[in-house]
């Protein structure tokens, strides 16, 4: 079946300005993580959401930054007023369910640039 | 991640044998994985410990010592193809989020 996708593949923008990410989870896949990796950096987590339960929004570095999930499966991640720290690669993840063993499954990510 | 730590780079042999270590803070340790990420592409899952001792896959093992807060994955008779980066990812603090380290690049060379 389909893997988790995201677009769009690449993004460059003018500093200041606001960008919309997309994520398409596997269908079914309740649990949804969304990261940013800068280069040579491991996975930063910004935000996860899982079923109806409100989203944990413990890693967003600013309030600048905001995700939805609409209908437990589509999620869009928005960066307003961005800044050059905001280029990073942004990954999607999700999951089957929340707890211990559930793998998570990645998208190809976005990679933003911003100039 | 803050609580996590492993080498950055690493260089083995093909054919070879190589360890590639993880430590973690141990306080409210749930699981940990491993995950392997290509240059350019997204991670994918490698496996998940939660109980001490080897889980053997193939030619990959990973290892988890939960007193002392220390993982490690072993890769056996090493192919090019396995030049990543390896990624320990901590799940613990009360939540099941994984939290991933910095990774660790492995360069195999002939």
């Amino acid at each position: 079946g389909a893997g988790v996708s995201q677009s769009p593949s690449n993004k460059v923008t003018e500093k200041g300005k606001d960008v919309e990410l997309r994520c398409d989870p596997i269908s079914g896949h309740t649990a949804l993580y969304w990261y940013r990796q800068s280069l040579g950096q491991g996975l930063e987590f910004l935000i996860y959401f899982q079923g109806n339960s409100a989203p944990d929004k413990s890693g967003l570095p600013s309030d600048r930054f905001s995700a939805e999930r609409t209908g437990g499966s589509v999620s869009t991640l928005t960066i307003q007023r961005t800044q050059q720290e905001d280029s990073a690669v942004y990954l999607c993840a999700s999951s089957l369910g929340s707890g211990g063993a559930n793998e998570q499954f990645f998208g190809p990510g976005t990679r933003l640039t911003v100039l | 991640g803050q609580n996590i730590d492993q080498p950055t780079e690493m260089t083995a042999t093909e054919g070879a044998i190589v360890q590639i270590n993880c430590t973690y803070q141990t306080s409210g340790f749930n699981g940990l994985f491993w995950y392997q990420q290509h240059a350019g592409e997204a991670p994918t899952f490698l496996s998940y410990n939660v109980l001490d001792g080897l889980e053997e896959k193939g030619r990959f093992s990973s290892f988890l010592s939960r007193s002392k807060g220390y993982s490690y994955l072993l890769l056996k008779e090493l192919q090019m193809k396995d030049s990543a980066s390896y990624l320990c990812a901590w799940q613990g603090g009360g939540s099941y989020i994984p939290t991933f380290g910095r990774g660790t690049s492995l360069i195999v060379h002939p």
